[in-house]
């Protein structure tokens, strides 16, 4: 069965402090990551996406990993900042249809 | 530059009750969808759209409906509301199919009891 699932669940870190977040699906056949952040009360807004031929991009203070091998991603960010609080959601595409899988998301605080 | 507009923001409806969720999109794009997300759940695809005139259902289709008549337009409706149908529902478009970048609404907080 396709499935994505995130780790934590829940995530309180400092402000300034760095962080990573996991991916792992088990979707195939595979087409693209996205990440998505959340902010509360809101849609899901796209940060970034990997295909199947990247390993690590980066956007600002955000870099995602792909290893297609073993099926997981990360999302690292860097000197976080208050802004940063919302939920971070992984979204594995098929190549079979046009079916998304989304995963439940984890929920960023960052404290000052 | 307004995006993806959904209405309304709240709405509290009674158990058998019907409502239409509605949505417009102005970036001229041909594919559209609308999920519910639970709480601590993923995103769940309710029903999608590749065009004018052409729907097809998610995967979690029943107790809901959709049409769309323009490229602009996706509504939703409702029949005969159920207290599982408490969730907030998003309407999200997008350029080209599935894999492709989706552009959310503000998302629809529906309780139903």
């Amino acid at each position: 069965k396709n499935q994505v699932e995130q780790s934590p669940q829940s995530l309180i870190i400092l402000e300034g402090k760095n962080c990573t977040l996991q991916c792992n699906y088990t979707v195939s056949p595979f087409s693209n990551l996205r990440w998505y952040k959340q902010d509360t009360g809101r849609g899901p807004v796209s940060l970034t996406i990997m295909t199947f031929s990247e390993n690590t991009k980066s956007n600002g203070r955000y870099t995602a990993t792909l290893d297609a091998d073993t099926k997981q991603s990360s999302l690292h960010i860097t000197a976080s900042q208050l802004s940063d609080s919302a939920s971070y959601i992984c979204v594995v595409s098929s190549d079979s249809n046009y079916q998304l899988i989304w995963g439940a998301g984890t929920k960023l605080i960052i404290k000052p | 530059n307004a995006g993806v507009t959904q209405t309304p923001k709240f709405r509290i409806l009674k158990i058998g009750q019907s409502m239409t969720l509605q949505c417009a999109q102005d970036m001229n794009h041909n594919y559209m969808y609308w999920y519910r997300q639970d709480p601590g759940m993923g995103l769940k695809l309710i029903y999608y759209s590749v065009g004018a005139g052409i729907t097809d259902k998610g995967e979690v289709p029943n107790g809901y409906n959709v049409s769309r008549s323009t490229t602009e337009d996706f509504p939703l409706r409702l029949e005969l509301a159920a207290p599982s149908q408490t969730s907030v529902y998003f309407c999200a478009s997008s350029y080209s199919k599935g894999d492709t970048e989706a552009f959310f609404g503000q998302g629809t907080r529906l309780t139903v009891v």
